[in-house]
């Protein structure tokens, strides 16, 4: 059964960058997609953007100025990094694993990273 | 960027009944490629339907999709008490690769 992680520090400052790390168990992470996914309190979903095993990223036109992805296949992890964050980066963040013709079929448990001075 | 809107923003209904949950996007779903997904409060999104119609790894076929171009649905057949919750629906066949639904809350009236 493959099981997703989030880790990462929960607050962090504006204008300062957010970091996190998902470790993938019960399966190995290549040769498939892995995406983030974030949820402020009370709303829907934002798919934040993707990275599949070989590096090649995909991001949402709407961060992708602040959004770095990168993948590390000997540790079965993949990180995120969103730079310059202010209050409406506040949110559940989620990573999932992604199936390109079947939606994200594994997720993490979320985490929660309030930005906040 | 194909944008989906879900109605009813809230469904109010009893275990046993029958829920009917619409998604329509902007423009064409690529190929079907529609997903819907059940979310309750404290938890991940579990994915129920891919490919508009299929259902995912262990999920009761009291669940089924439909639909196809930009009208989807979500049946769920007869009402459990561990169904209400948050349904959203998802296109991931278009740029930028996916985007969601905002979401229909189904209650118990």
């Amino acid at each position: 059964q493959v099981q997703l992680q989030e880790s990462g520090p929960g607050l962090v400052k504006p204008s300062e960058t957010l970091s996190l790390t998902c470790t993938v168990s019960g399966g190995s992470i290549s040769s498939y997609y892995w995406s983030w996914i974030r949820q402020p309190a009370g709303k829907g979903l934002e798919w934040i953007g993707r990275i599949y095993t070989s590096g090649s990223t995909n991001y949402n036109p709407s961060l992708k100025s602040r959004v770095t992805m990168s993948v590390d296949t000997s540790k079965n992890q993949f990180s995120l990094k969103l730079s310059s964050v202010t209050a409406a980066d506040t949110a559940v963040y989620y990573c999932a694993r992604e199936i390109p013709v079947a939606g994200c079929d594994y997720w993490g448990q979320g985490t929660l990273v309030t930005v906040s001075s | 960027e194909i944008v989906l809107t879900q109605s009813p923003g809230t469904l109010s209904l009893s275990p046993g009944e029958r829920a009917t949950l619409s998604c329509r996007a902007s423009q064409s779903v690529s190929s079907s490629y529609l997903a819907w997904y059940q979310q309750k409060p404290g938890q991940a999104p579990r994915l129920l339907i891919y490919g508009a119609s299929s259902r995912a790894t262990g999920i009761p076929d009291r669940f089924s999709g439909s639909g196809s171009g930009t009208d989807f649905t979500l049946t769920i057949s007869r009402l459990e008490p561990e169904d209400f919750a948050v349904y959203y629906c998802q296109q991931y066949g278009s740029s930028p690769p996916t985007t969601f639904g905002p979401g229909t809350k189904v209650d118990i009236k």
